[in-house]
């Protein structure tokens, strides 16, 4: 299947820092991009669908402005999260769809495991 | 929107065993209902789907069904092995202009040997 990455794996910041987190594919020019949030034992929560060259959406109770999201090209997703608190701890997974005729596939990257301080 | 219910949310079963995890979803214009296996840390990932066009698929030991009168999709494994012991999600979307999946809540499957 396609393949996804997503960068860094892990990373520990202090509270009030901003960190970035890079979702590429890489033997495929994605479609779409979406970033999840996903808290332990529980399911992949939607927080923005992004498509190449315009503004991502957001979902209800995201805060676009807390979580900056740039899609610079059809194979590059980032994910700022911006004065990163310690209730923003968590695992981000970022995935990519692929078009085949009039079906899409989705393919998830490896995550990041964010922990603030 | 679109609901997806999963269920069972655990489900234990002994090596070797069939498991059968089930979905229903609300909206009638979903097309596509893949399946995903996560593991504990890592990323989801597909290992089955199946489009509303056909009513069964089989992958070795993985089949999923489509009841699309009912609404309502299965996941069923057979011949378990410990190494299936995951969190498996089904997702119910539109396929062809507005892909926005919804997932399931997850069912944590453990396969004791």
């Amino acid at each position: 299947g396609a393949v996804v990455s997503q960068h860094p794996s892990r990373v520990i910041c202090k509270s009030g820092t901003s960190v970035k987190i890079e979702c590429r594919s890489l033997d495929f020019q994605a479609t779409t991009m979406f970033w999840y949030r996903q808290f332990p034992k529980k399911s992949l929560m939607l927080m923005a669908t992004s498509n190449e060259g315009s503004k991502a959406t957001y979902e209800q109770g995201v805060e676009k402005d807390k979580f900056l999201i740039n899609h610079a090209s059809l194979t590059l997703s980032t994910l700022t999260v911006t004065s990163a608190h310690p209730e923003d701890s968590s695992f981000y997974i970022c995935s990519a769809t692929t078009t085949s005729g009039l079906q899409e596939t989705q393919y998830f990257g490896p995550g990041t495991r964010l922990l603030v301080l | 929107g679109e609901n997806v219910e999963q269920h069972p949310s655990t489900l234990s079963v002994q090596e070797g065993d069939s498991a059968v995890i089930k979905c229903t979803y609300s909206d009638s214009a979903s097309n596509y209902f893949p399946w995903y296996k996560q593991e504990l840390g890592k990323r989801p990932q597909l290992i089955i789907d199946i489009r509303s066009n056909v009513g069964e698929k089989k992958d070795q030991r993985i089949a999923v069904t489509l009841n699309k009168t009912a609404k309502h999709f299965s996941l069923h494994i057979t011949e378990t092995q410990p190494e299936d012991s995951a969190v498996y999600f089904c997702a119910a979307t539109f396929s062809g202009g507005s892909y926005i999946p919804t997932f399931g809540r997850g069912t944590s499957l453990i396969v004791h040997p």
